[in-house]
C-alpha cells in the first residue's frame, strides 16, 4: 500500500537558519506529492505540491522537488522565521484517487 | 466566505461514553472528508461523503464509529462507546467538486476536534 515517512521532530532551530524536513514515500504509479502545514490553533493548509517527477513546488520561501529515483519530496527553506513554527505534514495522493496519505508530521520550532 | 467549521474544538470524555463531532463544510461543497490523527501519528483517512452519500468509508476503523450527513450539509461523526485509542485530532475537509489534487476545486480543512478519552 501507499505510505509516507518523514523525519520525526521536534526540530528546533534559530531564526534565519536553514530548514530541511526529509520525506520519502512508497506508492505504485505516479502519485502527486504535497506538503501541508498546521500553524498553532489552525487547520491544515496546503503549503506546496508537485504532480510529476522533477517538478518543484514552492510557496512562502519553501521548496520541495519530486524525486522519483529516490522516492523523496524533502522540504527546504533557506532562512526560517519565528512565524514558520508549525507542524509540517508530507502527503501523497494516488493518481486515480481523491484521498491523501499523510506522514506522521514534523513539529518545527523556530526561536528568535 | 466562512471556512470549514468543526465543533467542539476539544472534547474530554471517559472510556465507554459517547461523543459526537460535528463538521460544517463550506457552503455549497458537496464533498466532505473525515480524517484523524491518533496519538501524534500520521493523519489517516476515515471516509468521504458526496452530498449525503458515503462515497468511500474504507478508513473507518470499526463499527463504533458512525458518520452521517443528513441533507448533504453538515456531517456528524459519532463514537460509541469511546475507547482510549480513539484519542486524537479529528479533521474535516471539504471541496466543491471531487478533489483531485488540482487547483480548480481545492481541499479546505477545518481546525480539527481534539478528542481525549480517559
Amino acid at each position: 500500500g501507499n505510505s509516507v515517512t518523514q523525519m520525526e521532530g521536534p526540530v528546533t532551530l534559530s531564526e534565519e537558519a536553514f530548514l530541511t524536513i526529509n520525506c520519502t514515500y512508497t506508492a505504485t504509479g505516479y502519485p502527486s506529492l504535497f506538503w501541508y502545514v498546521q500553524y498553532p490553533g489552525e487547520g491544515l493548509q496546503l503549503l506546496l505540491k508537485a504532480t510529476k517527477a522533477d517538478d518543484k513546488g514552492s510557496n512562502k520561501g519553501f521548496e520541495a522537488t519530486y524525486r522519483k529515483e529516490t522516492t523523496s519530496f524533502h522540504l527546504e527553506k533557506g532562512s526560517v522565521q519565528v512565524s514558520d513554527s508549525a507542524v509540517y505534514f508530507c502527503a501523497l495522493k494516488r493518481a486515480a484517487g481523491n484521498k491523501l496519505t499523510f506522514g506522521g508530521g514534523t513539529r518545527v520550532l523556530v526561536k528568535p | 466566505e466562512a471556512g470549514v467549521t468543526q465543533f467542539p474544538s476539544h472534547s474530554v470524555i471517559e472510556k465507554g461514553q459517547t461523543v459526537t463531532l460535528r463538521c460544517d463544510p463550506i457552503s455549497g461543497h458537496d464533498n466532505l472528508y473525515w480524517y484523524r490523527r491518533v496519538m501524534g501519528k500520521e493523519i489517516k483517512f476515515l471516509l468521504h461523503f458526496v452530498k449525503e452519500s458515503k462515497q468511500d468509508e474504507s478508513g473507518m476503523p470499526n463499527n463504533r464509529f458512525l458518520a452521517e450527513r443528513t441533507g448533504g450539509t453538515y456531517s456528524t461523526l459519532k463514537v460509541q462507546p469511546a475507547e482510549l485509542e480513539d484519542s486524537g485530532v479529528y479533521f474535516c475537509a471539504s471541496s466543491q467538486k471531487m478533489w483531485t489534487g488540482g487547483i480548480n476545486s481545492p481541499l479546505h480543512f477545518g481546525n480539527g476536534t481534539r478528542l481525549t478519552v480517559t
